[in-house]
């Protein structure tokens, strides 16, 4: 059973340029949500998409935006981008319902920001 | 709102001693209980979780966690260290109120000495 997928793994922006990441979750898995992990920050919640519907947003400015297909792949968008932005972007998903399911983690987006 | 807090920044042992990682969640209702851990340039693998049930949670790899209500704890052990132990370990907390959004720790590196 393939894993979570995210493509692409390394990139290279330019400030004020946008840049938009591709995940498609574990087949049968209706709920993906991003993670952003820095070195100064952490792993912090972007948001989490369940059947095309947003279900929970984390505290990033609206730059910071994503969708899900019907068939559940994800991508997210950051527009306008700074040199903060700078970071590895984490896809992972899950079945479906409440925090009790196992959530699995992609191998994530490398996003260098110049 | 959750939180967690890894206690330690960095650990090292010597291969072969006890691994203990320490993990400590503010939750307002029952909490589920997750360790990661991630190897350099990859994604985060799911050690164990806790849900509900048995308080002591076997993992992948050996380790353990034991959740302690009282305590608000889940710490994480292994009786005897490998050298492939050596990475990034992160304890994370959700629950059925915010679905799959995961709060992390800080995380704890761990070094394997031979």
């Amino acid at each position: 059973k393939a894993g979570v997928t995210q493509t692409p793994r390394y990139l290279i922006k330019t400030r004020g340029q946008q840049v938009t990441l591709s995940c498609s979750p574990i087949s049968g898995h209706r709920s993906v949500s991003w993670y952003q992990q820095t070195p100064g920050q952490g792993l912090q919640f972007l948001f989490e998409y369940f059947s095309e519907t947003q279900r929970n947003k984390g505290n990033f400015p609206g730059r910071f935006s994503g969708r899900q297909f019907s068939n559940s792949r994800s991508e997210m968008n950051v527009s306008t981008l700074e040199l903060g932005d700078s970071a590895l972007y984490l896809c992972a998903s899950s079945l479906a319902g409440t925090g009790a399911n196992t959530i699995y983690f992609g191998e994530g987006s490398w996003l260098t920001v110049v | 709102a959750q939180s967690v807090t890894q206690l330690g920044s960095h650990v090292s042992v010597s291969e072969g001693a006890l691994v203990l990682l320490r993990c400590n969640y503010s939750s307002s209702v029952p909490p589920y209980l997750f360790w990661y851990v991630q190897y350099p340039n990859q994604g985060l693998q799911l050690l164990l979780k806790y849900t509900t049930g048995a308080t002591l949670v076997k993992g992948i790899n050996g380790f353990e966690a034991e959740f302690k209500k009282s305590e608000t704890s889940f710490h994480l052990t292994k009786p005897s260290a490998h050298m492939s132990d050596a990475a990034e370990y992160f304890c994370a907390v959700s629950d059925m109120e915010y679905g799959n959004k995961l709060v992390f720790g800080a995380g704890t590196i761990l070094r394997v000495k031979s």
